[in-house]
């Protein structure tokens, strides 16, 4: 089984800042690396999948970038609505895992 | 746009089965892989199994298996997932997600809102 890592475990951002999230994979996962945004209450909305392709209706302010075991996940102006928890899932085979996830909150 | 709808609640009792319905609405579950995707309270998510219903391959996580049975109903568009010998620990919210592809490795592009399962005594 991939075991995937996400750091930090929690950020503390002030709004329009920049926020960058780290997640790791145990072993490589090429580009089939996905991207969370889960709300208190709500399911979990998918933002990045392909490592770097945004999703439908996804804000240009989201990115992700990486390859192999390292990724990456940028907010480059955090808004209001950007205060969530944040998990990676690696899909390059039928087991796919999920990071522990990084919380995004208000500094 | 298939959406996948599933219903609130269920508290169950230790030792005994639940079986969570999705729906998919504006769609058909055998077009696509649909997965099953737990979080206990405030945890992270975890990936119990899946179905492609049109090639009636199902997978399990080794973790689950021999205790969950996953299944759809094509000619209503839904599928279920049971999970049986209930504990404390299996207290969850319990998503269904759809692939866009008929595939297991693949991302979930839409997700269910989730069901409540308490299991009590």
């Amino acid at each position: 089984e991939i075991v995937m890592t996400q750091s930090p475990a929690t950020l503390s951002v002030s709004p329009g800042e920049r926020a960058t999230l780290s997640c790791r994979a145990s072993q490589s996962v090429k580009s089939n690396l996905a991207w969370y945004q889960q709300k208190p209450g709500q399911a979990p909305r998918l933002l990045i999948y392909g490592a770097s392709t945004r999703a439908t209706g996804i804000p240009a302010r989201f990115s992700g970038s990486g390859s192999g075991t390292e990724f990456t996940l940028t907010i480059s102006s955090l808004q209001s609505e950007d205060f969530a928890v944040y998990y990676c899932q690696q899909y390059n085979n039928w087991l796919g895992t999920f990071g522990p996830g990084t919380k995004v909150d208000i500094k | 746009q298939v959406q996948l709808v599933q219903s609130g609640t269920e508290v169950k009792k230790p030792g005994s089965s639940v079986k969570v319905p999705c729906k998919a609405s504006g769609g058909t579950v055998s077009k696509y892989a649909i997965s099953w995707v737990r979080q206990a309270p405030g945890q992270g998510l975890e990936w119990m199994g899946g179905i492609i219903s049109m090639f009636g391959i199902v997978k399990y996580a080794h973790k689950f298996q021999g205790r969950v049975t996953i299944a759809a109903n094509e000619s209503t568009s839904t599928a279920y997932m049971e999970l049986s010998s209930l504990i404390s620990e299996d207290t969850a919210v319990y998503y269904c997600a759809k692939a866009p592809f008929i595939r297991f490795d693949s991302y979930f592009d839409s997700w269910g809102q989730g069901t409540l399962v308490i299991v009590s005594s």
